[in-house]
């Protein structure tokens, strides 16, 4: 099962919006509204932000929102911040796996 | 509180075995899955496999087929993960992660167990 691709990298600036992608297929994101997405800071373990494609844990803040379209799920983190600055990762339950992850965003605050 | 907690970490040589344990507590072990999801260095997540908390049934990705058992002693609310074979690309940061029955994400992870490959 290939991972989901998400962008090496992405950057914006404090107070800016960034949206990072998830690209899967019809057998993962497109199959299911089973997409989490993680986020992780160096040496840490992952923290979950956004499951079942929207929805947000308790604690977690509503500057981040999850969506998907066909195939490809989206993360958007609105009103950034210096302590978002960190890798995340996309998840989702698949016909096969039967989970997968993607390989990971890298965010740069400036 | 609800905690995930994992074993040190490991050196072991190529073809060694290495077991992992995760010991859990502040929640109802038999109301999750015991997930494993390792992470190369520098790397993204890899999914490993998953342990039945109601019974001893166990999914693993095909690639760790025949090299990767999970188990459990749910009498001390600790899961395991042992993979044999180690080659040098198993070097990585193992993480046990629950999953509540009838979800699908990973609510709550363990701190991760470095496990380094080397003759």
């Amino acid at each position: 099962q290939s991972a989901l691709t998400q962008p090496a990298s992405v950057s914006g600036s404090l107070g800016q919006s960034i949206t990072i992608s998830c690209a899967g297929t019809s057998n993962d994101v497109g199959a299911f509204n089973y997409v989490s997405w993680y986020q992780q800071y160096p040496g840490k373990a992952p923290k979950v932000l956004i499951y079942e494609v929207s929805n947000r844990p308790s604690g977690v803040s509503n500057r981040f929102s999850g969506s998907k379209s066909g195939n490809t799920a989206s993360l958007t983190i609105s009103g950034l911040q210096a302590e978002d600055e960190a890798d995340y990762f996309c998840s989702s339950y698949t016909t096969k796996s039967p989970w997968v992850f993607g390989g990971g965003t890298k965010l740069t605050v400036l | 509180q609800e905690q995930l907690v994992q074993s040190g970490a490991e050196l072991r040589k190529p073809g060694a075995s290495v077991k992992i344990s995760c010991k859990a507590s502040g929640f109802e072990f038999t109301d999750y899955y015991i997930h494993w999801v390792r992470q190369a260095p520098g790397q993204g997540l890899e999914w490993m496999g998953r342990i039945n908390p109601k019974n001893i049934g166990t999914n693993s990705v095909q690639k760790f087929l025949g090299r990767v058992t999970m188990t459990k002693d749910t009498s001390i609310t600790t899961a395991y993960m042992e993979l044999r074979g180690l080659r040098s690309d198993d070097t990585a940061v193992y993480y046990c992660a629950r999953v509540r029955l009838g979800s699908t994400h990973f609510d709550h992870w363990g701190q991760g167990t470095l496990v380094t490959v080397s003759s």
